[in-house]
């Protein structure tokens, strides 16, 4: 079975510039969320859909940050304008549904530097 | 503020040894998971608790959750160079599968 596909992997970006991440949860998963990992700390949720509905995006900086999943399925994570302290890993995930317990599928990551 | 409260932050013991990482909150959580994450990789499930007091083994992992909910502990016996790497501990407090993380846990054992 196919895991969870992130791309890119690796992006630098200059301060004020943008950039998108894209991601392709596990086939049949309802659930995909976006989460933020600074070096050194653990993940935060930033938003978690359910098929094409917002369930939480109550930690995603609405003013410079998008995601979306229009279809149900693929989902795009936008920063706009970027900050230095945006510079992070944004890992991608899915599970099949939003029930307490259900497996959550981590994807590789995008690695994103801000300069 | 930390929702989830690991300790210790680093761990470095010698292959053989037994170690204990504690995860504590304040919160009451519907259910709890345990993940390991190696570098550049994205977290790894380990384990989920859901009931107060409940204890599951995984091998040589021990994982504990807390009576109340509030608080777990993930054991390891005879630790391993494999076991090395960042553990996380995560609480679901919404009942939607909805992950605070804990501030982690980087163990590494030397051979």
């Amino acid at each position: 079975e196919a895991g969870v596909a992130q791309s890119p992997r690796y992006k630098i970006i200059e301060k004020r510039q943008s950039v998108a991440f894209w991601c392709n949860p596990i086939s049949g998963h309802a659930t995909l969320y976006w989460y933020q990992q600074i070096l050194g700390q653990g993940p935060k949720l930033l938003i978690q859909f359910q098929n094409n509905g917002v369930v939480d995006d109550s930690q995603l900086p609405k003013d410079r940050f998008s995601a979306e999943r229009l279809k149900g399925v693929d989902s795009t994570l936008k920063i706009q304008p970027a900050k230095l302290e945006d510079s992070a890993v944004y890992l991608c995930a899915s599970s099949l549904s939003t029930g307490t317990g259900n497996t959550i599928y981590f994807g590789e990551g995008s690695w994103l530097t801000v300069v | 503020t930390q929702l989830l409260e690991q300790s210790p932050q680093f761990l470095s013991i010698q292959e053989g040894e037994n170690l204990t990482v504690y995860c504590n909150s304040s919160s009451v959580f519907s259910s709890l998971q345990w993940y390991r994450q190696e570098p550049g990789e994205g977290p790894v499930l380990l384990v989920t608790v859901v009931t107060g007091g409940e204890v599951k083994k995984l091998k040589r992992l021990t994982f504990q959750f807390g009576d109340a909910r509030k608080d777990s502990s993930l054991h390891i016996t005879a630790a391993q160079p494999g076991d090395t790497g960042l553990y996380l501990c995560a609480g679901d407090r919404t009942g939607a599968n909805n992950l605070f993380f804990g501030t982690g846990t980087r163990l590494t054992v030397i051979p």
